[in-house]
Formats: structure tokens, C-alpha cells, sequence
């Protein structure tokens, strides 16, 4: 079935620095990618999108470019701030009687002043 | 515009009782999902719901199920509970459920199991 494999984290890193998070998924089809946000105590916000190969969703200085043939939506920001501190969940959504969004573990990020 | 609404925030119940989630989308949403995000396990998908038909359903036991009304609201019903069912049951609506649609999704109700 569908999947996605993210680094699970926890994700340390000064303020300022520069952010990758990397995910790849498995998804028959041509899926649409997306990124969510869930800050704690709440429920999860879209971030970005991208419905097609080479599209780059962007979205509060993150970034992530759809990359079909490495099945890759890497997320990155330049320079992450306290205020970013969260967890990131990516998510192919694809067509069809299965196309719900199918969410990994997560990456917890931790961002210190 | 109102978000997800999810009732009630939190619920305890014991175990072998039955409890019962509800969720209102977005105005004009059709497609409900349910998801169960339990510690350390990131998000579990458990049910879709579009034009009150279920349109997929996760990997979790019968005793998980559910409906979509007319007004396309939706509720969660998880019999026999068990401690391990303790989670924060998360919904979700779209507007419809082609692949490109963003889900909204609401704060969840935390359910403890005792």
C-alpha cells in the first residue's frame, strides 16, 4: 500500500539555521504532495502543496519541489525561527477510492533561541 | 468561516464502554475523514466519508466505525474500548476528493481510555 518514510526526529537546531526535512513515499499513481503542521495543542494546518512533477510549493519561507522520479518532497527553510518549532507531517494524496491523505510519523522540530 | 468543529474535546470512558465522536466540516465540504494519531504513531488513517458514502477505511478493527449524515456531519463510533484505543482522534473535510483537494482539519477530541 501507500506509504511515506520520513526522518522521525527530533529535529534540533538553532535559530537561524537552515531546515531539510526529508521524506519520500510510495503511492500508486500520479499522487498530489503535501505538507502539514500540527503545532502543539493543535490540530494539523496545510503548509504546502504541489500537485504535479517539478512543482514547487511554497509557503511562510518553507519550500518543497516535487520530485517524480526519486519520489521525494523534501521540505527546507533558509532560516528557521523559535515560532517554527512543531511537528511536519508530508502526505501524498492520490485519485480514486484510496485517495485519502496517508501520513507518516512525522518530523519533530525543535528550534532554540 | 467556521473550521472543523470536533465534540467533545475530551472524552474518558472505561474500558469495554462505547464512545461516540462527532464532527461537523466545513460548510460546503462533502468528504469527511477520521484519523487516529496516538502517541509516537504519527496519523492512522481510519475512515473517509464523501456524499454519505464510506469511501475507504483504514486498517483497524470493526469495532471502529461510523456514518456521514445528510448535512455531511459525521461521528466516530468505537466499541469495546480498549486502553490502547487512547489517542487523539483527529477529523478532517474537503471540499471534494479529487487529488489535488487539501484536507481542514479540526483540534481533535483526545480520548482516554481507563
Amino acid at each position: 500500500g501507500d506509504s511515506v518514510t520520513q526522518m522521525e526526529g527530533p529535529v534540533t537546531l538553532s535559530e537561524e539555521a537552515f531546515l531539510t526535512i526529508n521524506c519520500t513515499y510510495t503511492a500508486t499513481g500520479y499522487p498530489s504532495l503535501f505538507w502539514y503542521v500540527q503545532y502543539p495543542g493543535e490540530g494539523l494546518q496545510l503548509l504546502l502543496k504541489a500537485t504535479k512533477a517539478d512543482d514547487k510549493g511554497s509557503n511562510k519561507g518553507f519550500e518543497a519541489t516535487y520530485r517524480k522520479e526519486t519520489t521525494s518532497f523534501h521540505l527546507e527553510k533558509g532560516s528557521v525561527q523559535v515560532s517554527d518549532s512543531a511537528v511536519y507531517f508530508c502526505a501524498p494524496r492520490r485519485e480514486g477510492s484510496q485517495g485519502n491523505l496517508i501520513f507518516g510519523k512525522g518530523t519533530k522540530l525543535s528550534v532554540k533561541p | 468561516e467556521a473550521g472543523v468543529t470536533q465534540s467533545p474535546t475530551h472524552l474518558i470512558k472505561t474500558r469495554g464502554q462505547q464512545a461516540t465522536l462527532r464532527c461537523s466540516p466545513i460548510s460546503g465540504h462533502t468528504s469527511v475523514y477520521w484519523y487516529q494519531q496516538a502517541l509516537g504513531l504519527g496519523l492512522q488513517f481510519l475512515l473517509w466519508y464523501d456524499e454519505g458514502e464510506e469511501r475507504n477505511r483504514g486498517n483497524f478493527p470493526p469495532r471502529f466505525s461510523g456514518r456521514q449524515f445528510p448535512n455531511y456531519s459525521s461521528e466516530l463510533n468505537v466499541n469495546a474500548l480498549e486502553l490502547e484505543d487512547s489517542a487523539l482522534y483527529l477529523c478532517a473535510s474537503s471540499l471534494h476528493r479529487g487529488r489535488g483537494t487539501e484536507a481542514f482539519f479540526g483540534q481533535g477530541t483526545r480520548l482516554t481510555v481507563v
